[in-house]
């Protein structure tokens, strides 16, 4: 029971370095997103995935991107990572309307020197 | 775009005390309101939820009061014991969009034995 698996937990990147934080869940879910945790301002939303074929922007999507891979798997991608991207990422995942109840992943620790 | 603003930030409570977090909303086009529970260097979990057709929910030692006139709930946590101590995030569905959420800021709770 696996639910939603985040890989890697923790990663230390340099400015300007890119990476992709992986995303899979095998709930069989139709929705994805990707928030970012910053202390005092809650979660985020940094993009998300109503089904599988679709993206779109949430709240702060600027210095990332997102594919929607196939049903199972939502990757986020820093192209130019930056120190303002220091953060804690967490995906979750919704069967259908997803104010019923995300699940979320355990989280990618992310820093940026 | 929907905000939810939660207070307080941070709450200390004595083994037994009632611990009160409290939330407020600006619009929603869907009534339900949850609350997740994270505990460190985990991902939120739903803890409790609540559809306003009631102005009140109670599961265990847990309750939601919402007011709708006021744009406002808040969680209750009677005889809070240090298993509690976690970050409570309370959640709006984002407006016109019914399947994301929108966050509180959050709510570090420490319950001291």
């Amino acid at each position: 029971n696996a639910g939603v698996t985040q890989t890697p937990k923790f990663q230390v990147l340099k400015t300007g370095q890119s990476m992709t934080l992986q995303c899979a869940q095998d709930m069989n879910h139709n929705s994805m997103y990707w928030y970012r945790q910053d202390p005092g301002m809650g979660l985020r939303l940094i993009y998300y995935s109503a089904s599988e074929g679709t993206t779109d922007k949430g709240e702060v999507p600027n210095g990332y991107n997102v594919s929607r891979l196939n049903k199972r798997e939502f990757s986020l991608r820093l192209e130019s990572a930056a120190p303002s991207q220091t953060s804690v990422y967490f995906c979750a995942s919704s069967e259908g309307w997803g104010i019923y109840g995300y699940t979320f992943g355990s989280g990618t620790r992310l820093t940026v020197v | 775009q929907q905000q939810v603003k939660q207070s307080p930030q941070s709450l200390i409570v004595q083994k037994g005390g009632i611990s009160i977090i409290n939330c407020a909303y600006e619009n929603t086009a869907f009534d339900y309101f949850p609350w997740y529970q994270q505990f460190p260097g985990k991902g939120p979990a739903l803890l409790i939820a609540i559809r306003p057709d009631v102005s009140e929910k109670k599961e265990g030692r847990f309750t939601i009061s919402f007011n709708k006139s006021a744009k406002q709930f808040s969680l209750h946590i009677m005889d809070s014991q240090p298993g509690d101590s976690a970050t409570y995030f309370c959640a709006a569905p984002t407006y016109n969009a019914g399947n994301m959420l929108t966050f509180g800021g959050g709510t570090r709770l420490m319950v001291k034995p």
